[in-house]
């Protein structure tokens, strides 16, 4: 089982539609959890963390977070075309060094 | 955001040389950077952890002695990877902690190695 899973996709989506990207973790220790945004050839940027259990919303971002599931989302409201990217979900474990782990990242198109 | 800065953002060495890439928090003081390497079409996978003033930790199955890693000051994290090889050929990316556990990127390093 893989630390971080994420459907490849991808996920096609009309514009102006709600974009929900899941991602599913192993580790119940996880404490932090984090949305990035990768456009091709390109590093991640960072879009959203979240902590704790239940939504946290910045724009037309919404992360949401279940523990007891061991499951972090991303809803994308009003998609653009300028979303269409791979979005990464990545999970802190804790211990030392405060380590990222990432999932293999979800393709999103948005289609006019 | 914070800026990590990373360069070069591409190269290109011949086989068996070496190439040094560096990473520079540029308006924070990082402790920690970290480095990836991501192939195409695959996620980031973390080559090493990289403290200020100490030795480098590496993941398993990374070559210490092939990807070298100096983190001499709070602000830059240097790479080198030694002796490359086309295998080495990769996208690699460098990003930075601030006190917070966000970690920002670099803009990435396109090695290739012909």
């Amino acid at each position: 089982q893989k630390e971080v899973e994420q459907n490849s996709g991808p996920l096609s989506v009309p514009e102006g539609a709600i974009a929900s990207l899941n991602c599913t973790y192993s580790d119940r220790g996880s404490q932090s959890f984090f949305w990035y945004r990768q456009y091709s050839g390109k590093s991640p940027e960072l879009i959203m963390f979240i902590y704790s259990n239940g939504d946290k919303e910045d724009g037309r971002f919404t992360a949401q977070l279940n523990k007891a599931s061991q499951y972090v989302s991303l809803l994308i409201r009003d998609s653009q075309p300028s979303d269409s990217a791979t979005y990464l979900c990545a999970v802190n474990r804790g211990g030392g060094g405060n380590k990222l782990t990432f999932g293999t990242g979800t393709q999103l198109k948005v289609e006019l | 955001g914070a800026v990590v800065s990373q360069h070069p953002s591409w190269v290109i060495c011949k086989s068996g040389t070496s190439v040094k890439i560096e990473c520079r928090s540029l308006d924070f003081q990082a402790t920690t950077m970290f480095w990836y390497r991501q192939f195409p079409k695959q996620s980031l996978m973390l080559m090493a952890t990289s403290n200020e003033g100490s030795k480098a930790t590496y993941e398993q199955g990374v070559e210490k002695d092939k990807f070298l890693i100096n983190h001499a000051s709070l602000t830059l994290s240097t790479l080198t990877v030694t002796s490359a090889h086309p295998e080495d050929s990769s996208f690699y990316i460098c990003s930075a902690r601030r006190q917070s556990t966000e970690a920002f990127f670099g803009q990435g390093t396109r090695l290739t190695v012909v």
